[in-house]
């Protein structure tokens, strides 16, 4: 079992619609989650940044992370086309430099118009 | 500012040949990481290096791969005597965990192609 479990994908929605990601992990050590967003042939771009459980909004994302179930949400709110990508969530279970990250496979998005 | 670079973005080599990856990270990060991410695969850590500190190189799948980073700045990935599974995209990220800026920022990668 890998460390950090994400569904593949594809996951294909109209535009406008709210797109829900998640990732389910198994190292309860795990303290800072992070969202990345991959446009195809780019490097990972970081779209969010939490620590330990709760909620985070910035815009149209909200992340949210239940360490109890060790589960954690990305949430986009009216999705656009341009929200096409793969998305990755990331975890580090270091206190003062988060060291390597573990990674999710990604989940490849469509927001169709 | 400047983000990571990461050279070439691509490199195709014949199996047996050795290749170097190179890196530079965001000006003033201290933390610089290597990934490797294969073909509808997540990110692989490879290695991590902390300002002077030993790299972390648990993440090396072999002794064919190894790092170094000259100077605190530029990092270079070799791999010896490539193999046709080595072919992925190589990724180099950096952080600023001395100014408390612990998020990692990845370059373009290389995409690399062992024939």
């Amino acid at each position: 079992q890998k460390e950090v479990e994400q569904d593949p994908g594809p996951l294909s929605v109209p535009e406008g619609a709210i797109v829900s990601l998640n990732c389910t992990y198994s190292n309860s050590a795990f303290q800072y989650f992070m969202w990345y967003r991959q446009y195809s042939r780019k490097g990972p771009e970081l779209l969010m940044y939490t620590y330990s459980s709760g909620n985070k909004e910035d815009g149209r994302f909200t992340a949210q992370v239940d360490k109890s179930s060790k589960y954690i949400s990305l949430f986009i709110r009216d999705s656009q086309p341009s929200d096409s990508a793969t998305y990755l969530c990331a975890m580090s279970d270091r206190g003062s430099t988060l060291g390597r990250l573990y990674f999710g496979r990604g989940t490849q998005l469509t927001v169709w118009p | 500012g400047a983000g990571v670079s990461q050279s070439p973005s691509n490199k195709v080599t014949e199996k047996g040949k050795d290749v170097e990856l190179r890196c530079d990270p965001i000006s003033g990060h201290t933390a610089l990481y290597w990934y490797r991410q294969s073909l509808g695969q997540g990110l692989e850590f490879l290695i991590y290096f902390q300002g002077n500190s030993a790299p972390d190189k648990s993440g090396l799948p072999s002794d064919r791969f190894s790092a170094e980073r000259t100077g605190g700045s530029v990092s270079t990935l070799t791999i010896q005597r490539t193999q046709q599974e080595d072919s992925a995209v190589y990724l180099c990220a950096s952080s600023a965990p001395g100014q408390g800026k612990y998020e990692q920022y990845f370059g373009p990668g290389t995409r690399l192609t062992v024939t």
